[in-house]
């Protein structure tokens, strides 16, 4: 299996601008996590999917920021305006849900700047 | 406020010493895991242990769990260059898929 892939692996946008991040989650995973990393405040939670219908948004900062997973093998998060202080390594990650493990995988990244 | 605090926040110590990196955490856990990621990459999975188990080994590496102190330890024996990384613990409680993470501790291996 490929893993968890997500694109860009970078992204680098002005102020005011639409950004969106994809993740295709690893093959027949029912879980889908968004989480945004800075040096300041860790690893953050944004939004989580299970069977493709967000479960908890609560960690989503702002009306701003959006997630969807129109099916099993894709979601989106788009910021729209962007602004610096969203510049953060955003992660996405897969598990089985129902399993009593709940192991996550992660993509690589993306990495924004919003200058 | 993070549910998992790492302890400590970075260490330093010489290849082939032994590397002790701390966990607690506040609520109920069903399980708690550890995770490493490298510069630059994502989180990947090293351990889970059970809420009802206390000692784990998968080779270099030794998780113990105290429930009743809302702890963990991650030990990684006779470290190598190859280890330098952060490392995250995360726990999951019963009812829902998502793990809360720690802060992480900053492993740095000097040759």
């Amino acid at each position: 299996d490929a893993g968890v892939i997500q694109s860009p692996r970078h992204e680098v946008t002005e102020m005011g601008q639409e950004v969106t991040l994809r993740c295709k989650p690893i093959s027949g995973h029912n879980s889908l996590f968004w989480y945004r990393q800075t040096m300041m405040r860790g690893l953050e939670l944004l939004i989580y999917f299970n069977n493709n219908v967000p479960i908890d948004d609560s960690g989503m900062p702002e009306d701003r920021f959006s997630a969807k997973m129109p099916n099993a093998s894709f979601s989106t998060l788009k910021i729209q305006p962007s602004e610096p202080r969203d510049s953060a390594v955003y992660f996405c990650a897969s598990s089985l849900a129902g399993e009593s493990k709940n192991i996550q995988y992660f993509g690589a990244g993306t990495r924004l700047s919003v200058l | 406020s993070q549910q998992g605090e790492e302890d400590p926040q970075a260490l330093s110590i010489q290849e082939g010493e032994n590397a002790t990196m701390n966990c607690s955490y506040k609520t109920s856990i069903n399980n708690l895991q550890w995770y490493r990621q490298n510069s630059g990459r994502g989180l990947v999975h090293l351990i889970l242990i059970r809420s009802n188990e206390r000692e784990k080994h998968s080779g270099r590496l030794r998780v113990t769990l105290d429930t009743s102190k809302k702890s963990s330890s991650l030990l990684i024996t006779a470290s190598r260059a190859a280890d330098t990384a952060s490392y995250f613990c995360a726990t999951h409680a019963r009812g829902n898929e998502k793990l809360t993470f720690g802060t992480g501790t900053r492993l740095t291996i000097i040759p």
